[in-house]
């Protein structure tokens, strides 16, 4: 089956810092990936969705100096969390869509971020 | 805007027990619905979908019927095992791939 990994997959940072995490589809290419946040007992929120060789689409509210996604190739998005502050704590899931195929969404275990 | 509303959890029962999960949508347009299962420790998994009124979606002997006339989408299984312990999200999904999830139900099988 289709597999999507994300790296790493706990982290802890110090406010002020930036973090990177990475979205792989291991054995498909992906042309759209789609970056969520989830908080504890409550539901995934769809932050923006990526498209490869071009801009993100985020959702309102998201703020997208401060959510950088970078979707450089078909197996490959990036979400750098800028300056981050002890709110931007939680968990961060990735997923990938193959091609043609939008209503198919596989996705990765999650990255815990804890900003101290 | 579209919403996607599952009954709160935790939900506990016992093996061979009857599984009912609530799930009822809001869309202002024709959504395809979703139940994605999350066990621990691992990503979303796709359990079942359908994309039309009527249609049934079935899959390791879980299933939902799409209702418009309820809007509803609600998640069953005959006879639990305790390797259905997970959460079970209910997920609304436009043309374009957009996924509105609900809060999500722990299920909880003891044997």
């Amino acid at each position: 089956g289709a597999v999507v990994s994300q790296h790493p997959s706990w982290v802890i940072c110090k406010s002020g810092t930036s973090v990177k995490i990475e979205c792989r589809s291991l054995d498909f290419q992906a042309t759209t990936m789609f970056w969520y946040r989830q908080f504890p007992k409550q539901s995934l929120m769809l932050m923006a969705t990526s498209n490869e060789g071009s801009k993100a689409t985020y959702e309102q509210g998201v703020e997208k100096d401060k959510f950088l996604i970078n979707h450089a190739s078909l197996t490959l998005s990036t979400l750098t969390v800028t300056s981050a502050h002890p709110e931007d704590s939680s968990f961060y899931i990735c997923s990938a869509s193959p091609p043609l195929s939008s209503y198919e969404q596989y996705f990765g275990p999650g990255t815990r971020l804890t900003v101290t | 805007g579209d919403s996607v509303t599952q009954m709160e959890g935790p939900v506990t029962l016992s093996e061979e027990a009857f599984l009912t999960i609530n799930c009822t949508y809001t869309a202002t347009g024709y959504p395809s619905l979703f139940w994605y299962v999350q066990y621990p420790g691992e990503g979303l998994q796709l359990l079942l979908k359908a994309t039309k009124a009527d249609d049934k979606g079935s899959n390791k002997g879980f299933e939902a019927t799409y209702r418009k006339e309820t809007t509803s989408f609600h998640l069953e299984k005959g006879s639990v095992q305790v390797s259905d312990s997970a959460v079970y999200f209910c997920a609304s999904g436009d043309q374009g791939g957009k996924l509105i999830f609900g809060q999500g139900t722990e299920l909880s099988v003891k044997p």
